[in-house]
């Protein structure tokens, strides 16, 4: 059993588009989660936590949903620097983090 | 802005040998973890370490690998017989809290012959 399970895409969605990714975790006793992007054959950069009341930061909105154990991520505008692999991650135990095998997007011109 | 950084950036080492991967984590941080990613797959959490000990590690992590915070700056994982399936990158992070985002270094690419 996969602890956080996300689609991977791809995502191919013009310049200018709006997209969502979901992700589902299965031990409801997490305590965070976080958005992070992963570019090619780079390190995971920490785009954003999630907060149980949902927050924003410019183009991108994350939101939690404890009752069905889904996080969000929605990207407005969608620049072709958006291209990425979007992983999403949760903590067990205040220590032991899961990471999604990632949702790729490819933003088109 | 700060960084965490690792060296090296790419290690090749014959099977059964030892190998030490190095990383300096933020200066203010004090949660150090290891991750390894298989090219093509997920990354996966090998162990978080803070006050010296290991607070957490997974499956993977077995008898054969070890970390260290040798200096107050230095956080080190030890393989101590590679094997071929010990072949990927393998990233550090740190943090300042468990609930804070890690920063992660830019990975050292471990390559078993």
């Amino acid at each position: 059993r996969k602890e956080v399970e996300q689609d991977p895409g791809p995502f191919n969605v013009p310049e200018g588009a709006t997209v969502a990714f979901n992700c589902t975790y299965s031990n409801s006793a997490s305590q965070s989660f976080f958005w992070y992007r992963q570019d090619c054959r780079k390190e995971p950069k920490l785009l954003m936590s999630v907060y149980s009341s949902g927050n924003e930061d410019g183009r991108f909105t994350a939101q939690l949903n404890r009752a069905s154990q889904y996080i969000s991520l929605l990207i407005r505008d969608s620049k072709l620097s958006d291209s990425a692999t979007y992983l999403c991650v949760a903590l067990y135990n205040f220590n032991k983090f899961y990471f999604g095998s990632g949702t790729k997007l490819n933003v088109k011109p | 802005e700060p960084e965490v950084t690792q060296t090296p950036s790419h290690q090749v080492t014959q099977m059964g040998q030892e190998v030490i991967l190095r990383c300096v984590p933020i200066s203010n941080h004090l949660y150090f973890y290891w991750y390894r990613q298989i090219l093509g797959q997920k990354v996966e959490f090998l162990v978080s370490f803070y006050n010296n000990e290991i607070s957490e590690k997974s499956e993977i992590f077995d008898d054969q690998f070890s970390v260290e915070r040798p200096d107050g700056s230095n956080f080190t994982l030890k393989i101590r017989s590679t094997k071929l399936e010990d072949s990927a990158m393998y990233f550090c992070a740190s943090s300042e809290g468990t609930r804070q985002g890690q920063h992660f270094g830019d990975g050292t690419r471990l390559s078993i012959l």
